[in-house]
């Protein structure tokens, strides 16, 4: 069975600020990773996604997340954020050849303030 | 593209009464549909795992009478709390899946009291 933690449930910063929210997982088999967004009263939207290739994940609007498999970890960051980008982020694991089923993190509520 | 709609957004029902809540794929045939649930300032939880035209799929600990799933067609999966309680009351959220892809595509959510 897999499992995610998101090391902080909250992360306040100031409006272009660099910011990492943190996602370690847990798995006996090799899994694929993603990060969520929620908007209030919203279903998720993907960020980004790591299927293979390389560790460096690129997604939408700015943000990036490193695979450190020797760490278990999925880091997500964005150089620089902006007011919109205050929402609820979720780290995702899915294992490679089971059911891809997504097993979720508990989320990391992102404020942004000015 | 890959849009998922829910309906309705919100719900408010009687405890005892049943409630369907429907995701359709808007523009692709989803092979498999999948339910989640989400309490407040929690993580979702799997509830069940749908493919069109065969029997849902539940995760341990979900009443499959109490949430009634159909996958009916490519684009449609619904799912029906029945003889709702006030405990029912959450936020259920689906996803949909097109093909053997590995993204899933999110509706925006029903929100269902119980009274």
């Amino acid at each position: 069975a897999q499992s995610v933690t998101q090391l902080d449930s909250q992360v306040p910063v100031f409006e272009e600020a660099p910011v990492e929210l943190r996602c370690n997982y847990s798995s006996s088999v090799s899994v694929y990773l993603f990060w969520y967004v929620q908007y209030p009263n919203q279903g998720l939207q993907l960020l980004l996604k790591y299927l293979s290739g390389s560790t460096l994940v690129k997604g939408i609007n700015g943000f990036e997340a490193e695979f450190n498999k020797s760490q278990t970890s999925f880091h997500l960051r964005k150089p620089s954020v902006h007011i919109s980008d205050t929402a609820e982020y979720f780290c995702a694991v899915s294992a490679q050849g089971g059911s891809e089923k997504l097993v979720f993190g508990k989320g990391t509520k992102l404020t942004v303030n000015p | 593209g890959a849009v998922v709609s829910q309906h309705p957004s919100r719900v408010i029902c009687k405890s005892g009464t049943s409630v369907k809540i429907e995701c359709r794929s808007l523009d692709f045939q989803a092979t498999t549909m999948f339910w989640y649930r989400q309490f407040p300032k929690q993580s979702l939880m799997l509830m069940a795992t749908s493919n069109e035209g065969s029997k849902a799929t539940y995760e341990q600990g979900v009443e499959k009478d109490k949430f009634l799933i159909n996958h009916a067609s490519l684009t449609l999966s619904t799912l029906t709390v029945t003889s709702a309680h006030p405990e029912d009351s959450s936020f259920y959220i689906c996803s949909a899946r097109q093909g053997f892809g590995f993204e899933q595509y999110f509706g925006p959510g029903t929100r269902l009291t119980v009274t």
